[in-house]
């Protein structure tokens, strides 16, 4: 079983509010990634990071910033959190083997009024 | 341009028939296709992959099928069961050190 957990599941605030979601995972990954999923639209990746210190953006351009400070957490932050941003945010991670599969969590179910 | 390609945004079946789900790609340099499951308010979780050296990999009621020639894989489900209603993501990545691409998922409804 997988061991990545979000904080917290459901979120609904204001405009203009900072805001960080949680992920941390348990299986000593190098590789986490930051997924945005809308109701039958795709996973867009928006962060990943392939080990601690190293981040980069994906193919969706996002206003959130990430950090990797530590090896199992992966945390993401709005600075000003804006009504487009309401989404599903979902954090993975991965061993980087060469067969991969990716780990998912819960998910954070973010409404920005 | 979306690389993973799933143009039934949609299916049902009914209880005990086969469930086939699509998947198309266009990066002809993708080696590697995995299937997740995703319920409302959760997580996708794996449930089974392909590498591009086979045609088709097999894991209980679960097969998936792919044809390199066409870009094309599918995923069958038989029989199918009502707790398969979920939707159905398709993922492709390249042999190099690049993030899965995903599809836009299908929604599949088993009726009991």
């Amino acid at each position: 079983e997988a061991d990545i957990y979000q904080t917290p599941r459901y979120l609904v605030i204001g405009t203009g509010k900072k805001i960080t979601l949680e992920c941390s995972q348990t299986m000593g990954h190098d590789k986490m990634y930051w997924y945005q999923q809308d109701p039958g639209m795709e996973l867009h990746l928006i962060h990943y990071s392939y080990g601690v210190n190293s981040t980069e953006k994906g193919d969706l351009s996002s206003e959130s910033t990430v950090s990797r400070i530590r090896t199992e957490h992966f945390p993401l932050t709005l600075e000003s959190a804006r009504p487009s941003h309401t989404s599903q945010y979902l954090c993975a991670s991965s061993a980087g083997t060469v067969n991969e599969k990716l780990f998912f969590g819960s998910g954070t179910q973010l409404s920005v009024l | 341009d979306q690389q993973v390609k799933q143009n039934s945004p949609s299916l049902s079946v009914q209880e005990g028939r086969i469930s086939i789900l699509n998947c198309d790609y266009t990066n002809s340099m993708f080696d590697y296709f995995l299937w997740y499951k995703k319920y409302p308010a959760e997580g996708p979780t794996f449930l089974i992959s392909i590498s591009s050296i086979k045609d088709k990999n097999e894991d209980g009621r679960f097969t998936v099928f792919l044809n390199k020639s066409a870009k094309h894989l599918s995923l069958h489900i038989v029989p199918s069961q009502p707790g398969d209603s979920a939707v159905y993501f398709c993922a492709g990545r390249n042999s190099g050190n690049t993030p899965l691409v995903f599809g836009k998922g299908t929604r599949l409804s088993v009726i009991a």
